[in-house]
């Protein structure tokens, strides 16, 4: 069965740190392009970083650049997202998801994991 | 960049068909057909439903369609049934640096 299952996530102080897991199963996960995309409550979908299979190239949106480190970990097949400096407008439930179909849209999700930053 | 812009909400009838539009620029929508489409249900995560403007993957229903003229996209989703309740987001390639911009997301209600 094809499944991404993230952990890790939970309830820290604004300035805090948490690194978020996302074990991959029934795919070639070596040579996927991974993501994580993140959904504050109520809100919309927005894209957060990205990595290529051999961490060549990582990616990032302006509003987490510099505090949030993507990696991987090809013979675990995990994905990890370092978070530090945690505001309170990084609360969202985030999603690993991976680019599939060539390249072409989010192909597969995981369930999601919360991170709430409050104090 | 910015999200693309899609209706708070959208409504139908059993039956009935819908449409919800998604605008964005000539940086994202209006050059790439990289546009995708997903269904989230409430406290579940998103489902891909259309991909490459019009492309469904194996198990969608054909009820779904995507279509896109110049920097807005559609999607139409015909024979409206309860389960289709739920909301869409629309998505984008953009570029190098942010490669993917969704929509705001639409909610559909089937009445």
């Amino acid at each position: 069965e094809v499944q991404l299952v993230e952990s890790g996530g939970g309830l820290v102080q604004p300035g805090g740190s948490l690194r978020l897991s996302c074990a991959a199963s029934g795919f070639t996960f070596s040579t996927s392009w991974m993501h994580w995309v993140r959904q504050a409550p109520g809100k919309g979908l927005m894209w957060v970083s990205r990595i290529n299979s051999d961490e060549s190239t990582t990616t990032y949106a302006d509003s987490v650049k510099g505090r949030f480190t993507i990696s991987r970990d090809n013979a675990k097949n995990t994905l990890y997202l370092q978070m530090n400096s945690l505001r309170a407008e990084d609360t969202a439930v985030y999603y690993c998801a991976r680019v599939g179909l060539a390249g072409t849209a989010f192909d597969i999700w995981g369930q999601g994991t919360m991170v709430t930053v409050s104090s | 960049q910015s999200a693309l812009t899609q209706p708070a909400s959208v409504s139908g009838s059993p039956g009935q068909s819908i449409t919800i539009s998604c605008t964005g620029t000539s940086r994202d929508v209006g050059s790439y057909n990289l546009v995708s489409w997903y269904q989230q249900h409430p406290g579940k995560a998103p489902k891909l439903m259309i991909y490459e403007v019009t492309k469904r993957p194996s198990g969608v229903s054909y009820r779904f369609s995507g279509s896109k003229s110049g920097n807005t996209a559609s999607l139409t989703i015909s024979g409206l049934q309860a389960e289709d309740e739920a909301d869409y987001y629309c998505c984008s390639y953009a570029d190098s640096n942010t490669p993917w911009v969704f929509g705001g997301g639409t909610k559909l209600t089937v009445l």
